[in-house]
């Protein structure tokens, strides 16, 4: 089974300064999505970036980018000119993209608490 | 367009007591799920419909779990006899065809058996 692991459960960042929040997943499989996923305290869950492991390039997304290294099954988000609306829950969650298996079913990492300061 | 919605949003009940939760996913969307999330933790995957067919409940935790999709549109999963453990926020989440697409997530229902 896949497991993600999120290894910080507080971060914090000033305004206007750059974070970046970690996150390790372990598979036996080749191809597969990561995502990062954005709960505020209303608690509607948004997609922030998503990867896919076969593209080689990381994913951006305007502030957000991720740094994906397949070999160490590693996936951290990069938030730019962090903004007093990016505090929030965020998730890490992987999902396979083998067709013979759940390639619909999202595993989520705890999670990390990003507070920005003003 | 309107997004996924969930109601209530809030549920107190006794230990004992059946609820049920209803989700209306964002309309024409194929897929829907449910996901459990406890207090501090990611969420967990609990069922899966594609239209009105039930094609994975391996993560519905007992069988007082339950979930229907009679019309292929809004979902109700219902907790029979609830206990302590099943307090958490229930996520529903739907994507337009497939699995595979993007998941849209509700506001998710709160929980609370006392």
């Amino acid at each position: 089974a896949q497991t993600v692991t999120q290894s910080q459960p507080e971060m914090s960042v000033q305004e206007a300064e750059t974070v970046t929040l970690s996150c390790t997943y372990d598979t036996s499989e080749s191809d597969y999505y990561l995502f990062w996923y954005k709960q505020p305290p209303s608690r509607q869950m948004i997609l922030v970036i998503r990867q896919e492991a076969y593209k080689q390039q990381n994913a951006t997304e305007n502030r957000f980018s991720v740094n994906f290294q397949k070999a160490a099954k590693s996936f951290s988000l990069k938030i730019s000119d962090s903004q007093l609306g990016d505090a929030a829950m965020y998730f890490c969650a992987y999902r396979s993209a083998w067709s013979g298996g759940s390639n619909y079913k999202l595993t989520f990492g705890k999670g990390t608490l990003l507070t920005v300061n003003p | 367009g309107a997004g996924v919605s969930q109601s209530p949003r809030y549920k107190v009940a006794k230990r004992g007591q059946d609820v049920a939760l209803r989700c209306d996913p964002i309309s024409g969307h194929v897929s829907l799920f449910w996901y459990q999330q406890a207090l501090g933790q990611g969420p967990e995957f609990l069922t899966y419909f594609q239209n009105e067919a039930q094609l994975d409940k391996s993560g519905l935790p007992s069988d007082r779990f339950f979930a229907e999709r009679p019309e292929g549109s809004v979902s109700t999963l219902k907790i029979q006899r609830t206990q302590q453990e099943d307090s958490a926020v229930y996520l529903c989440a739907s994507s337009i065809t497939s699995g595979r697409e993007t998941q849209y997530f509700g506001p998710g229902t709160r929980l609370l058996v006392l």
